[in-house]
């Protein structure tokens, strides 16, 4: 099946610093990428949608220039948190979708735990 | 603005038992899709629902979608332990060229012995 994987797993960084998320769909291209925010004991919440080559569409509320989304190849997004704060402590999600597929699945990332200190 | 809500949020029951978590959902749809979730994991695909009267099965659960009554639900057979977790529904909606996923509060399941 198709795998989607992210990097770092988790990360713990300092307040006022920029951390990057990669996510990649090792088997197959991605069409479009989603990026989710999912707080403890929360639900997922759609961050933004990023098409290869176009720019991400944000969900409303969603600070564009703080959660930086870059897609720049069919199996590669990245998602930049610029000085991040402890209130952007949270478990980042990437999923994948690639054309063709008649069920529309998004394939989901093992996710990114970050703790801003 | 599409609402999905879950019911019930928590559900503790005994091993063995039937139960049922309900998805609704606020306007038109026909794509359903049911998740799993372990702590600190990510989701796991359970079922993809794609048109009115879908039901799927695997192993002790099953799903079904009723696209006019706006309703999906996931039944649970004589639950076992392994099934502790948490379960999200969420709904597709097309917008413009593409679609979007809004996601259920989540069911929290906890299956005791």
């Amino acid at each position: 099946g198709a795998v989607v994987s992210q990097h770092p797993s988790w990360v713990i960084c300092k307040s006022g610093t920029s951390v990057k998320i990669e996510c990649r769909s090792l088997d197959f291209q991605a069409t479009t990428m989603f990026w989710y925010r999912q707080f403890p004991k929360q639900s997922l919440m759609l961050m933004a949608t990023s098409n290869e080559g176009s720019k991400a569409t944000y969900e409303q509320g969603v600070e564009k220039d703080k959660f930086l989304i870059n897609h720049a190849s069919l199996t590669l997004s990245t998602l930049t948190v610029t000085s991040a704060h402890p209130e952007d402590s949270s478990f980042y999600i990437c999923s994948a979708t690639t054309s063709g597929d008649v069920e529309d699945t998004q394939y989901f990332g093992p996710g990114t735990r970050l703790t801003v200190l | 603005e599409l609402k999905v809500e879950q019911n019930p949020l928590f559900l503790s029951m005994q091993e063995g038992k039937n139960y049922t978590i309900y998805c609704n959902y606020s306007t038109t749809s026909d794509r359903l899709y049911w998740y799993r979730q372990d702590p600190g994991k990510s989701l796991e695909s359970l079922f993809v629902l794609l048109s009115n009267g879908a039901v799927k099965q695997e192993g002790r659960l099953m799903a079904s979608l009723d696209t006019k009554a706006r309703l999906s639900t996931l039944h649970i057979t004589a639950a076992v332990h392994d099934l502790s977790a948490t379960y999200f529904c969420a709904v597709d909606i097309v917008i413009g060229s593409g679609s979007r996923l809004t996601f259920g509060e989540g069911t929290q399941l906890t299956v005791n012995p």
